[in-house]
Order: structure tokens, then C-alpha cells, then sequence
């Protein structure tokens, strides 16, 4: 089974900051990459798949880049409401999370 | 709109069985594969069980395979996991979530998830 090492755990961070988290694959997975930002006691929002693609209605601050084995989701500009935890999925595994916190 | 409703959780003891709902509307149940995910306290997010949208495909995470029964009644639009020999690593808020495809990928967290029944195994 493919696995998804995400990284770093845990970042803090302070509103307007610039924020990247990776996601690493043990084999390769072409694009095959989604990524979800989960809200305390909320269900998981989808963001990004296809490793790029931004989801309708998610802010543009939101970017997503990589292919093979290394991918990266970025917040440009960190918001507030973007304190979260993240995941990445490849179909039906996920990585462990990175939970952004506030400095 | 979408939504994704999800009933059926409890305190069960170890050994025992719990029936999970997801009740769905707003989109042609029939058209999709559903998934089970779940995420125990504090912890990350595991899928659980998927099943294709007539039922041919069905696919269990090696934890639950033999325990738990994914199902679908197309009719009623509706989504089930039976859970037996329920394990207290069993205990976690599970999620009924639509798969998502895109022109290239499939991915099982989709972009519509319901709430979460909590399902609590102890004794």
C-alpha cells in the first residue's frame, strides 16, 4: 500500500504568513493527490485535487504543486480562519496531517 | 444541495454490533461510489470501506476486512456499515463521504462528507 508521509506535524504561524506543508509519497502517484483542511468536530473540506486543481469556492490563497512523489500545498497569505488541520489523500490513503496553529 | 446525514452510532461493548446510516439527498445516489472514513479521537483519518454505485465493487482497509459490511440501497438512498466484533480501536466519529473523480483520479474523501455518527467501544 502506498503510503503518505506528511510534514511537518505540526507549524505555528501568525496571520499573513506564508505557510507550506509537503506531502510525500513512498511510490509514485503521477498527480493523483487531494488535499483537505479539517476544522475541529467539522468533516474534512476538499481543496485541492489532482495535485493542482483548486476545488469551487476555495479561496485562491490556496495552492497545490507537485507530481510523482513530492507535492506541496501553500497559503499564500495565512487567514484566520485557515487555523486547521490538513491532509493529504492519494484515493483511499491519507497522510497523517499538519496541524497549523496559531503563533 | 447536497448532504449526507449519518445516524447509528453508540456506546457498544467490545465483541458487540452497531448498524451506521448515511442518509443521502440532494444528487443521484445511484450515480456514485460511497465511502466509510473514519478518525478516532485526537487521531488522523482512516478510510474504512467503499462500494461502488451498484454494488459490484466493495473494498474494506485490512482493519475492519471480515468485521464490518459496507452496503447501499439505491432505492432509498441510503448508505450502511454493519460493524461486528467491534474492537475499542474501533472507537472513532465515522464519516460517510461521496467519492470524487476527476477526469484522471478517484479519490475516496470526495468533496461531500456528512457530519459523523460517533461510535464508542467500551465497557
Amino acid at each position: 500500500a502506498i503510503q503518505l508521509t506528511q510534514s511537518p506535524s505540526s507549524l505555528s504561524a501568525s496571520v499573513g504568513d506564508r505557510v507550506t506543508i509537503t506531502c510525500r509519497a513512498s511510490q509514485g502517484i503521477s498527480s493523483a493527490l487531494a488535499w483537505y483542511q479539517q476544522k475541529p468536530g467539522k468533516a474534512p473540506k476538499l481543496l485541492i485535487y489532482d495535485a493542482s486543481s483548486l476545488e469551487s469556492g476555495v479561496p485562491s490563497r490556496f495552492s497545490g504543486s507537485g507530481s510523482g512523489t513530492d507535492f506541496t500545498l501553500t497559503i499564500s497569505s495565512l487567514q484566520p480562519e485557515d487555523f486547521a488541520t490538513y491532509y493529504c489523500q492519494q484515493f483511499n490513503n491519507f497522510g497523517g496531517g499538519t496541524k497549523v496553529e496559531i503563533k | 444541495e447536497v448532504q449526507l446525514v449519518e445516524s447509528g452510532g453508540g456506546l457498544v461493548k467490545p465483541g458487540g454490533s452497531l448498524r451506521l446510516s448515511c442518509a443521502a439527498s440532494g444528487f443521484t445516489f445511484s450515480s456514485y461510489s460511497m465511502n466509510w472514513v473514519r478518525q478516532a479521537p485526537g487521531k488522523g483519518l482512516e478510510w474504512v470501506s467503499s462500494i461502488s454505485s451498484s454494488s459490484s465493487y466493495i473494498y474494506y482497509a485490512d482493519s475492519v476486512k471480515g468485521r464490518f459490511t459496507i452496503s447501499r440501497d439505491n432505492a432509498k438512498n441510503s448508505l450502511y456499515l454493519q460493524m461486528n466484533s467491534l474492537r475499542a480501536e474501533d472507537t472513532a466519529v465515522y464519516y460517510c463521504a461521496r467519492a470524487f473523480c476527476s477526469s484522471t483520479s478517484c479519490y475516496t474523501g470526495g468533496n461531500y462528507w456528512g457530519q459523523g455518527t460517533l461510535v464508542t467501544v467500551s465497557s
